[in-house]
């Protein structure tokens, strides 16, 4: 059984250059999610797809960050200009459909050090 | 807005203890409640659910029961294992167009020997 895949585990970059980050959701989860977290604090949601729809944004996410789903499979996550704040662990989750209860798995995530 | 409130970290218990971390929450609407747990390094897993008022949620031990009343969901287990160290997280979300899910700061759990 496949969960959700996230690459690069670990990307250290230094500030100003732009970074990516793929997520691979559960075959057949219509639904992917982005979220980030900081040291001591719980996963803050960014976005979300259904298929290849982006329905909602967070005010967390910039200008500076996009995310995309093209053919409603995979997802990138792609900051530019990098600053050290966003310095974080961005994990990616996925679920069959939004109805309430419906779990949500989460990948191991992405650590991302901005130096 | 929606909120979820959790006890303060971190917890240090002996092994056998009995656990209790508390979760309180704030929803507008009738949400479904989650645990999920992250092991040193790793992601989110779920732990347990419940979807409606009086559910109890229940895995490897734990339990959870969703108290409407108190805005309630504690997690509690009677026995805690080392290899229960970790940082809990308790969570709401109300599907539909609003999937995503809301969590608590988390509480770290460390389990002594």
């Amino acid at each position: 059984d496949t969960g959700v895949s996230q690459n690069p585990r670990h990307k250290i970059t230094k500030r100003g250059q732009n970074v990516t980050f793929r997520c691979d959701p559960i075959s057949e989860h219509n639904r992917l999610y982005w979220y980030r977290q900081t040291l001591g604090q719980g996963p803050e949601f960014l976005t979300y797809f259904q298929n290849e729809a982006q329905l909602e944004k967070s005010r967390l996410l910039s200008d500076r960050f996009s995310a995309e789903r093209p053919k409603g499979s995979f997802s990138t996550l792609e900051i530019q200009r990098t600053e050290q704040g966003d310095s974080a662990m961005y994990l990616c989750a996925s679920s069959a459909g939004g109805a309430g209860g419906n779990t949500i798995y989460f990948g191991e995530g992405s650590w991302l050090t901005v130096v | 807005g929606d909120s979820v409130t959790q006890m303060e970290g971190p917890v240090t218990l002996s092994e056998e203890a009995f656990l209790t971390i508390n979760c309180t929450y704030t929803a507008t609407g009738y949400p479904s409640l989650f645990w999920y747990v992250q092991y040193p390094g790793e992601g989110l897993q779920l732990l347990l659910k419940a979807t409606k008022a009086d559910d109890k949620g229940s895995n490897k031990g734990f339990e959870a029961t969703y108290r409407k009343e108190t805005t309630s969901f504690h997690l509690e287990k009677g026995s805690v294992q080392v290899s229960d160290s970790a940082v809990y997280f308790c969570a709401l979300n109300y599907g539909g167009s609003q999937g995503n899910l809301i969590f608590g700061k988390g509480t770290k759990l460390s389990v002594k020997p």
